[in-house]
């Protein structure tokens, strides 16, 4: 049920773009994106829903492929406050008390160096 | 707004002892979530609460972990007796309706 990251880190010099992907093997409802610094709560980015839609906000975005049950997210142009690791979790068309639940994955650890 | 608040933020103890962990959600959300997040993973859902009913515990541990959200308001997690894999970081969130997550600065304990 676990989606699948890739790749586990990226090193980057600011201003650089990079690209972190999420498949999942079953059929998504939802995908969502979350931030989290070192020793901090995750933060919420965004959610995509099906329906293959790009959403974004400054230079992070992402799209939801949910032919492929897979989803990208876009950071362009980093900046120094994109450190951190970027889970993604997945939200898979089922029944009963699993609606709703999130399945996030291992994450991806971003590192930008000035 | 206040975000959603924990206690303790770190906790060590040593094994077969009782640990109990304190969650206050937004105000207003009626989702609330307990989470456990191992060391270089992601979050994996203990327990999620609509108002005061568990719909989802299907990932509780039942034999050593409970759980408990009274007047649909703020929550408590229990683990009697606690073992060494059960060192982790247990993260509360809240939401208002199925959505976006908003985490708690998490409580991180020790097991000896």
């Amino acid at each position: 049920q676990q989606p699948v990251q890739s790749p586990q880190a990226v090193i980057l010099r600011e201003g650089e773009d990079a690209v972190i992907n999420c498949s999942s093997s079953k059929a998504l409802y939802s995908v969502h994106w979350y931030r989290q610094k070192h020793g901090e709560a995750p933060v919420f980015l965004m959610i995509l829903l099906k329906g293959g839609e790009q959403k974004g906000h400054d230079k992070i975005s992402a799209s939801f492929n949910e032919k492929k049950q897979q989803s990208s997210l876009y950071l362009t142009a980093s900046q120094l406050s994109y450190s951190g690791t970027y889970f993604c979790g997945t939200e898979i068309i089922g029944r009963g008390s699993t609606l709703g639940r999130l399945y996030f994955g291992r994450g991806t650890q971003l590192t930008v160096w000035p | 707004e206040a975000g959603v608040v924990q206690s303790p933020r770190y906790k060590i103890i040593e094994k077969k002892q009782p640990v109990a962990f304190w969650c206050n959600p937004i105000s207003g959300h009626n989702t609330l979530y307990w989470y456990l997040q191992n060391l270089g993973q992601g979050p994996e859902l203990l327990i999620r609460y609509e108002n005061e009913e568990a719909v989802d515990d299907s990932q509780l541990p039942k034999d050593r972990f409970s759980a408990e959200r009274l007047k649909g308001v703020d929550s408590t997690l229990k683990i009697q007796p606690a073992e060494l894999g059960d060192s982790a970081v247990y993260l509360c969130a809240s939401s208002l309706v199925a959505g976006e997550l908003f985490f708690g600065p998490g409580t991180r304990l020790t097991v000896l």
